[in-house]
């Protein structure tokens, strides 16, 4: 089955704890990207990889990291984990961005930080 | 940058009327526009697009409208089932940049039976 698998679906962790959420999909997709959601803010980008050893920065990088070693695998990590973090997070995959291809959304990872 | 804003942030309908949820950008070069559903605790889900060479688009019960001199775009659901409660986002992008989708803060719908 096509999927972008997430993990884990919950998440608890403390302050300056490190974690990593895992990325992974199995449609050969270029394109993987990570959005966090918060209640009246909607979806925002926090960085997206247009191919392996590709990443940029989206428009709340702040405070994470990403790599993208395989074109499979895309993992969300948060050297020092703070409150501020506490969000319910989504990856997402397409095969082509440059045709802004439907986005196939991970299950989410809902991440509080105490 | 992009920016876009999404009106209203809750709707309330009752089952068979039509909804109508609208989003304006600020961007006069995007050129993509796609709506996502997300079903209460579940992921988002895309639902219909439109790009910016087409003014109107139907699947359905569901309808997607674009001016782009006004620069905004509208979601049309008409015949509203109960099925149709969800948040949904409106986005908008650049198709030359790759997939920087900007998205809408979001709508709950509510359809009353």
């Amino acid at each position: 089955e096509a999927q972008v698998t997430q993990n884990p679906r919950y998440l608890i962790t403390v302050t300056g704890k490190k974690l990593t959420v895992t990325c992974s999909q199995n449609m050969n997709h270029e394109y993987m990207s990570w959005y966090r959601q918060d209640p009246g803010l909607g979806l925002r980008q926090i960085y997206y990889s247009m191919n392996v050893e590709v990443t940029d920065k989206g428009d709340v990088p702040e405070g994470y990291k990403v790599s993208r070693k395989e074109k499979r695998n895309f993992p969300l990590i948060l050297e020092s984990p703070s409150p501020n973090q506490t969000s319910l997070y989504f990856c997402a995959s397409s095969f082509n961005p440059t045709n802004n291809e439907k986005l196939f959304f991970g299950s989410g990872t809902q991440l509080s930080v105490l | 940058g992009e920016n876009v804003e999404q009106h209203p942030s809750t709707l309330s309908v009752q089952e068979g009327d039509s909804a109508v949820i609208k989003c304006t950008y600020s961007d006069s070069a995007s050129n993509y526009f796609p709506w996502y559903k997300q079903e209460l605790g579940k992921r988002p889900q895309l639902i219909i697009d439109i790009r910016s060479n087409v003014g109107e688009k139907k699947d359905q019960r569901i309808a997607v409208t674009l001016n782009k001199t006004a620069k905004h775009f509208s979601l049309h659901i008409t015949e509203t089932q109960p099925e149709d409660s969800a948040v949904y986002f409106c986005a908008a992008s650049i198709l030359e940049y790759g997939n920087k989708l900007v998205f809408g803060a979001g709508t709950i719908l509510r359809v009353k039976s």
